[in-house]
């Protein structure tokens, strides 16, 4: 079975400082993992996409999750936030493709960016 | 190409009635799946196809829901005696796996969705 946790619902920063959101999964298999944002009013957007090749994925917008196994964490941060950022951000869980591609969507992190 | 399309965006309708959605998906995608996402919540997965064939729906949330993708390009969503409880916003994705050029990286797009509410 597959889940997605995200830790806090909410994260509030401040404009030009770092931004953490948390992540954690569980899977039978090796996973592909995504995180997707959605601003209000609009679809979702993916911003990278883990899926073995390197365990650091940089995407887009200046994002960047590093993949642990170990820990089964795939934390999404930013080293300098900004007002655009603010939005709610889902971590993804995949089967391999062969599996039907279900996605498991976390339950969501709404970012706040304070001026 | 201009994405993932959802019609409509919003409806509007009393409890017991009918209601479709339609998605049309990225021309070159052969794969098209279905969400509800309720507020505060992550989108939840309902069914999925590959080109016209149903590969999973038995996480459609009751026989009240079906969906069909007659011709491998557009679907449609429909729920029969709508509920109160069927408020949520419907969301469409599509993606292309198999295949060798750059669309194929098994990514799914997703539409802006349409905002059902039921009164």
């Amino acid at each position: 079975a597959q889940s997605v946790t995200q830790l806090d619902s909410h994260v509030s920063v401040s404009e030009g400082t770092p931004v953490l959101l948390r992540c954690n999964y569980s899977s039978s298999y090796s996973p592909s993992l995504f995180w997707y944002v959605q601003h209000p009013n609009k679809g979702l957007q993916l911003l990278l996409k883990y899926t073995s090749a390197a365990t650091l994925v940089k995407g887009i917008n200046g994002f960047e999750a590093e993949f642990k196994k170990s820990e089964t964490s795939f934390h999404l941060t930013k080293p300098s936030a900004h007002m655009s950022d603010a939005a709610e951000y889902f971590c993804v869980v995949s089967l391999p493709d062969n599996y039907g591609q279900n996605f498991v969507f976390g339950p969501g992190t709404r970012l706040s960016v304070l001026p | 190409d201009t994405g993932v399309s959802q019609n409509p965006r919003h409806k509007i309708t009393k409890r017991g009635q009918n209601v479709t959605f339609r998605c049309d998906p990225i021309s070159e995608h052969n794969r098209l799946y279905w969400y509800r996402q309720t507020l505060g919540q992550g989108p939840e997965f309902l069914t999925y196809f590959q080109n016209e064939a149903q590969l999973e729906k038995s996480r459609l949330l009751s026989d009240r829901f079906s969906a069909e993708r007659p011709k491998g390009s557009f679907s449609t969503l429909e729920i029969q005696r709508t509920e109160q409880g069927d408020s949520a916003m419907y969301l469409c994705a599509s993606s292309l796996v198999g295949g060798t050029g750059p669309l194929a990286k098994n990514i799914q797009y997703f539409g802006a969705g349409t905002r059902l509410s039921v009164l």
